[in-house]
C-alpha cells in the first residue's frame, strides 16, 4: 500500500479564497482522522470518520471549515473563506478499529497552508 | 479530555550523548503510543505501550509506561543525527478510537 496520500503537498491563496485539501486513506482502515498542526498549538484533531460517516467535529475551529468523506477511500476538508490564521500543516490519518492495538495512526505527509 | 504534558520541549545534544524524555498526565492511560516527526513528513508510530510498568526497546531506544499508567518516559542512548526529529506521545480516549496528542519533545543532535 501506498499509504495515507494527502494532495496538494502545499498550497499558497489569498485571503477570502476557498481552499480544498484532499487524501487518500489506507485502504481497510475504519477511521479518518483531521488534524492541524502549528507550532504554538501542535497537533490539534479537528474531525474524525468512522466507516465515512462523521463521528465528531468539535475540533473544527468554525463555519468555515467542512470535512467530507463521501467514501471509503476519499476524504476533503474545506475552508471557505480561508483567512491568514489557518496557515498551518493539515494532516490526515487513518487507522484501523483501535488505535492502540492494531499499529497506531498512519499520517499522510501533510499539506501546508498558507494564507496570505 | 487528557492533557500531556511533554518535556523538555526543546534538546540539543551532541552526538553520542544520552537523554530522556517525558510524557506526563494527571490522568491514567488506557494506553500510550510514541512517535516521531521528521520535518515534511506526518508522525510515525514508534511504539505502543499497554500495561503498566512495561518497557520495549527499539535498538537504542527504550521506551517505558510508568507503574500508574500516568506516564511514559522514551530514553535514547548513543544519540546519533538520525535521531533528530519532534517526538511525540499519544493517549487514547476511554474508547479507544480517538488519539490526543501532547505538545512534543523537538530533538536536535549534532554530529
Amino acid at each position: 500500500d501506498a499509504g495515507v496520500i494527502q494532495s496538494p503537498r502545499h498550497e499558497v491563496t489569498e485571503m477570502g479564497q476557498e481552499v480544498t485539501l484532499r487524501c487518500k486513506p489506507i485502504s481497510g482502515h475504519d477511521y479518518l482522522f483531521w488534524y492541524r498542526q502549528t507550532m504554538m498549538r501542535g497537533l490539534e484533531l479537528l474531525i474524525y470518520f468512522n466507516n465515512n460517516v462523521p463521528i465528531d467535529d468539535s475540533g473544527m475551529p468554525e463555519d468555515r471549515f467542512s470535512a467530507k468523506m463521501p467514501n471509503a477511500s476519499f476524504s476533503t476538508l474545506k475552508i471557505q473563506p480561508s483567512e491568514p490564521r489557518d496557515s498551518a500543516v493539515y494532516f490526515c490519518a487513518s487507522s484501523l478499529n483501535r488505535a492502540s492495538h492494531l499499529g497506531g495512526y498512519t499520517f499522510g505527509s501533510g499539506t501546508r497552508l498558507t494564507v496570505v | 479530555t487528557q492533557l500531556l504534558e511533554q518535556s523538555p520541549q526543546f534538546l540539543s545534544i551532541q552526538e553520542g550523548e544520552n537523554l530522556t524524555v517525558y510524557c506526563n498526565s494527571s490522568s491514567v492511560f488506557s494506553s500510550l503510543q510514541w512517535y516521531r516527526q521528521e520535518p515534511g513528513e506526518g508522525p510515525v508510530l514508534l511504539v505502543t505501550v499497554v500495561t503498566g510498568g512495561e518497557v520495549k526497546k527499539l535498538k537504542r531506544l527504550t521506551f517505558q509506561f510508568g507503574d500508574a499508567r500516568k506516564d511514559s518516559s522514551l530514553h535514547i542512548t548513543a544519540a546519533q543525527p538520525g535521531d533528530t526529529g519532534l517526538y511525540l506521545c499519544a493517549a487514547e480516549n476511554n474508547a479507544g478510537n480517538m488519539l490526543t496528542f501532547g505538545g512534543g519533545t523537538r530533538l536536535m543532535v549534532k554530529p
